[in-house]
């Protein structure tokens, strides 16, 4: 089955750039979804179709997918988006649905 | 706006079954590709279940073919996920999300707050 990996944690001060990584094995040749989990709250989608924002998304979320990594990028990172950030495909070779083992952002 | 709201969760010991059900409202459910996700506290998210716009085509990952059964009813806007032969590890807050507009849906656009199912002796 297909996997997507991204690192357990990533880090950065207010007013900086977040980068989170998912990998995938030609995952470039999928369109990658990006998902937002605040403690305790539904997952909120955040960025779809690699690089599109649904409404009343800020545009500090942008995304981009090429080669073996996607990457979901949080610029002028605030407290508030402290979360844990998954990404997902759709696998069409198995039609089924795989998300990313989840990365925790810390705001420092 | 578009709202979800899952319902029938609670505690059942293993080999035992429980019916989910998620109400919709705030758009045209039956429209929508529907879906199961779950989630066992402090871990991933994990795909379980999908059901077309007219509830004639569902799809499951291994984990719970034979075990799982999702429906819908269109003319009362509702989801359902029946679950039998739960195990241990089935034991998770099981969320509804509705698949995007377009045939299969390639992600999920609006997620319900989510029940919590434990299973357990």
């Amino acid at each position: 089955s297909y996997v997507l990996t991204q690192p357990s944690s990533v880090s950065a001060a207010p007013g900086q750039t977040a980068r989170i990584p998912c990998g995938g094995n030609y995952i470039g040749t999928n369109s990658v979804h990006w998902y937002q989990q605040k403690p305790g709250q539904a997952p909120l989608l955040v960025v779809y179709d690699d690089s599109d924002r649904p409404s009343g998304i800020p545009e500090r979320f942008s995304g981009s997918n090429s080669g073996n990594t996607a990457t979901l990028t949080i610029t002028r990172v605030e407290a508030g988006d402290e979360a844990d950030y998954y990404c997902q495909v759709w696998d069409r070779s198995s039609d089924q649905y795989v998300f990313g083992t989840g990365t925790k952002v810390t705001v420092l | 706006e578009v709202q979800l709201v899952e319902s029938g969760g609670g505690l059942v010991q293993p080999g035992g079954s429980l019916r989910l059900s998620c109400a919709a409202s705030g758009f045209t459910f039956s429209s929508h590709w529907m879906h199961w996700v779950r989630q066992v506290p402090g871990k991933g998210l994990v795909w379980v279940s999908r059901i077309n716009s007219d509830g004639s085509t569902t799809t499951y990952p291994d984990s719970v073919e034979g075990r799982f059964t999702i429906s819908r009813d269109n003319a009362k806007n509702t989801l359902h996920l029946q679950m039998n032969s739960l195990r241990v590890d089935d034991t998770a807050v099981y969320f509804c999300a509705r698949g995007d507009p377009l045939p299969p849906s390639f992600y999920f656009d609006y997620w319900g707050r989510g029940t919590l199912v434990t299973v357990s002796s």
